[in-house]
């Protein structure tokens, strides 16, 4: 199956601080998501972002799929920032990939 | 209300007990899916079902059963739960275009 690896795999930031999170996958894809797990376990979806670039606020992702990466972009970082980061993608729609997250903590 | 309902929130059961998880939608979606999250590992996928007729095994499937009982209904069984069953499990569901909506999350320790 398709690869999918983030990094960092754990980011520790001062409240306001700028980041990037990286998304790389192996093969093409026909869809990819960036999830928040907050540390109550809910996974809220960010963005639908298969290829493109799109804000929301503070955060921001750009997708370029003929190089098979993705990049998640926090500015000014709160507090309510913190918990798991996940990539996931599809290839043919029947099973989503999920990587294994960037742990971000973020520190008042 | 929320989109993806997961029902229980949170469960204790012991071994070789039987239970059931239970997911419902109101997005009309057809298709439906449950994961399972182990801590390191993300989020694999159990099963997933494109409409009532159509379900089909993902990637960890063993242990585990699931019943669509309509379009927005899919649940999710462990005939005999086991001690390494002890997860956080996710419904989600998927239009014909666009990303996927996850529930809250359901989180099973059996014992």
């Amino acid at each position: 199956g398709i690869q999918v690896e983030q990094s960092p795999p754990d980011l520790i930031l001062q409240e306001g601080a700028n980041s990037t999170l990286r998304c790389n996958f192996s093969d093409s894809v026909n869809n990819l998501q960036w999830f928040h797990q907050n540390p109550w376990g809910q996974l809220i979806n960010l963005f639908y972002i298969p290829s493109g670039t799109k804000q929301n606020g503070r955060l921001s992702a750009t997708t370029v799929a003929t190089e098979r990466y993705s990049l998640l972009y926090i500015s000014s970082s709160q507090t309510t920032d913190s918990g798991v980061y996940f990539c996931a993608v599809t290839v043919t729609g029947n099973q989503f990939y999920f990587g294994t997250g960037t742990s971000l903590t973020v520190i008042p | 209300d929320a989109d993806v309902t997961q029902t229980p929130r949170n469960r204790i059961t012991k071994t070789g007990k039987r239970i059931m998880l239970e997911c419902s939608q109101t997005k009309g979606h057809d298709r439906m899916y449950w994961y399972r999250q182990d801590p390191g590992l993300g989020l694999r996928l159990i099963y997933y079902s494109f409409d009532v007729k159509d379900i089909n095994k993902g990637e960890i499937s063993d242990g585990y059963s699931v019943s669509r009982q309509a379009q927005a209904k899919f649940s999710l069984s462990l005939e005999s739960a086991i001690p390494n069953q002890t997860a956080l499990y996710f419904c989600a569901t998927k239009g014909r275009s666009g990303g996927y909506t996850f529930g809250s999350g359901t989180r099973l320790t059996v014992v």
